[in-house]
């Protein structure tokens, strides 16, 4: 069965980092675009970052860029993504996801916690 | 860049058809075929339904189509079934090479 696990998450304070990680169990996504899309409570999802195939070029949006970077290593099936300068509004479920194609797969979501 | 717009909630009566819309821009679902809808139930992973506007992915119901018109896509569901009832969200592709979601629209089964 076709996997993406996540790891990392939970609660960090204002201005602080933290690094998730997705292991993805099939081969195949070593060829796909990576995203990450989050989901703050209760609210709607929002696309936050894609990274390439190769791993050579990532995408952000404009209220990550600068603070987020997106990485891949293929040789260890993981996407990853640093995150810095966290802020209140980060708060949210973290997605890994194969995003767009036909046997997309998303990975079971990270929360992370950034408290007022 | 804002979210695509769709209206916040649809309702129909089992058996019948809705439609829900997602509005964008020149620089998104006007200019490009990666468009794609997702359904989610609370507290779980979104569904790919509809990939480049107009694909279903296997195992998806056939009940489940997409279109597009301009700066519009529109996710129609026909014979709305109570397992339909969950959140829709639209995705485009964008000229800024990133990617867009709609505002979510709740679907009600009455």
């Amino acid at each position: 069965e076709v996997h993406l696990e996540e790891s990392g998450g939970g609660l960090v304070q204002p201005g602080g980092s933290m690094r998730l990680s997705c292991t993805f169990s099939q081969l195949t996504f070593s060829h796909y675009w990576m995203h990450w899309v989050r989901q703050a409570p209760g609210k709607g999802l929002v696309w936050v970052s894609r990274v390439s195939p190769d791993g050579r070029s990532a995408d952000y949006a404009d209220f990550v860029k600068g603070r987020f970077t997106a990485s891949r290593d293929n040789a260890k099936n993981t996407l990853s993504l640093q995150m810095n300068s966290l802020r209140v509004e980060d708060t949210a479920v973290y997605y890994c996801v194969s995003l767009g194609y036909s046997d997309e797969v998303w990975g079971q979501g990270l929360l992370v916690t950034v408290p007022s | 860049q804002s979210a695509l717009a769709q209206p916040a909630s649809v309702s129909g009566s089992p058996g019948q058809s809705i439609a829900i819309s997602c509005t964008g821009s020149s620089s998104d679902i006007g200019s490009s075929i990666f468009v794609f809808w997702y359904q989610q139930y609370p507290g779980k992973v979104p569904k790919l339904m509809i990939f480049e506007g107009t694909k279903r992915p296997s195992g998806v119901s056939d009940r489940f189509s997409g279109s597009k018109s301009g700066n519009t896509a529109t996710l129609t569901i026909s014979g709305l079934q109570p397992e339909d009832e969950a959140d829709y969200y639209c995705c485009s592709f964008t000229e800024s090479y990133t990617h867009i979601f709609g505002t979510g629209t709740k679907v009600t089964v009455l």
